[in-house]
Order: structure tokens, then sequence, then C-alpha cells
């Protein structure tokens, strides 16, 4: 069963505005974490943001900022003030606990375009 | 080395060869991942090994590929009589997990990757 859902293949946000990349997850678990991942042209991935199912914040990064909501294993990543170099693949992860496989797992990915 | 090196950076090879795919981890880190990117695509997982336990073999996709990591540093993913599906991206990538405790912020460092061309 897929344990990582990214439902938008593809998103455009103007350059300066915000966006939210969504993120839906499936576990039973109670200790897990979860990541965002960016992957621009050149292929190379780039560790964003961090969230433990613990936290009772939000993580944010700069203008990344994660809005989780555990009740409804969301993870959506927000993306303030847009730049054109935020545009790339970026992609949702989550890393189980104990109870089950401790590797970690990839969404599908959001293709996100930032135009000037 | 300062991050994750994979060797080679490109790789063609005829169908039905076998090939080997080299993973250098960040020194220290007990985690090592495989997963597969064909074009455009997400990450497909491929094996996981943590530390001394048995590695999750869970994701590799056929008998053709198998993975072994020495010493609990260098791994080698080997895929025999390649196909041409099985062009694609491979990007290893480690971690610092010395518990199962996923709660602790380690994120994992990727490699270059590896782009294998099956012709």
């Amino acid at each position: 069963a897929q344990k990582i859902t990214q439902t938008q293949p593809g998103m455009f946000v103007q350059e300066k505005e915000a966006v939210t990349l969504d993120c839906t997850y499936d576990t039973s678990d109670q200790s897990y974490g979860l990541f965002w991942y960016k992957q621009p042209s050149s292929g190379e991935m780039i560790f964003l943001i961090y969230q433990g199912s613990y936290d009772e914040q939000n993580a944010t990064e700069g203008r990344y900022s994660l809005n989780f909501q555990k009740a409804r294993k969301s993870a959506n990543l927000v993306i303030s003030a847009s730049q054109l170099g935020d545009s790339a693949m970026y992609f949702c992860a989550m890393r189980e606990g104990s109870g089950g496989n401790n590797d970690m797992r990839f969404g599908a990915g959001t293709r996100l375009t930032v135009k000037p | 080395g300062a991050g994750v090196s994979q060797s080679p950076s490109n790789k063609v090879t005829e169908k039905g060869k076998d090939v080997e795919l080299r993973c250098d981890p960040i020194s220290g880190h007990t985690a090592l991942y495989w997963y597969r990117q064909s074009l455009g695509q997400g990450l497909e997982f491929l094996i996981y090994f943590q530390g001394n336990s048995a590695p999750d073999k869970s994701g590799l996709p056929s008998d053709r590929f198998s993975a072994e990591r020495t010493g609990g540093s260098v791994s080698t993913l080997t895929i025999q009589r390649t196909q041409q599906e099985d062009s694609a991206v491979y990007l290893c990538a480690s971690s610092l997990v010395s518990r199962l405790d996923p709660t602790i912020p380690t994120e994992a460092f990727f490699g270059q990757g590896t782009r294998l061309t099956v012709v």
C-alpha cells in the first residue's frame, strides 16, 4: 500500500506568492518522522525540512514551513515568497518507527513551477 | 569524503549484461538506502541497510537485483542480466540513525546517482 501520497503532479505559482504542496501519509506507528526534499533539474536531492510525530509545533526553516495535521495524517509543505529558483520537484518522505520498516519511503513528487 | 559518493556516474550497458553500482556513504552513517528513479518519476525504494540488522529487501523488483554492504560501509548494488526497463538513475543515501527512532531528526544525504542506460 502507498504510504506517502502526493496528489498534485504539478503546481504553478506566481513569483513572490506562497504555495502549499500537499502530502498525506499512512502509518499505524506512533513514532515517525516526515521529511521534504527538493530535487532541481540538476538531479541532486536537497533536504528542506523535518517534522517528528511528537513535535507539537509546526517545523519551520526559513521560507519553508510544514503544516502538520496529525489527526488528518497530512504534512503539507508551505513555501512563502516563491522565487524562480524554487522551481523543482518536491518529494515528501516518511520514516516509520519500531512497528514497521525503519526505512524512508517517498511520495511520487510534485513538480513546482514558479512563474515570473 | 564529505558526502555520499556513487560510482560510476554514468553507465551504458548492453541488455543481458551484469552491472555493479557502488555507494560510499558518509563515514559513520549506519543507515544506507538505495532508490531507483525513472525519468520524471518519484523515488522507488529498493533496499535499506541499518547497522548490523538484516537488510530490508522488500523493494527489490526481481531476483536479478541484489545488494550488499561490506563492513557496514560501502555498498554495491548488482543487477544481473540487465533489461531495458532497468534504465534509470540509481540513488544512494545514508543517514545517522543509531536507534530505531525515527523521531530523531536525521535526514538522509543523497549521492549524485548513477545513470544506468541499458541498450
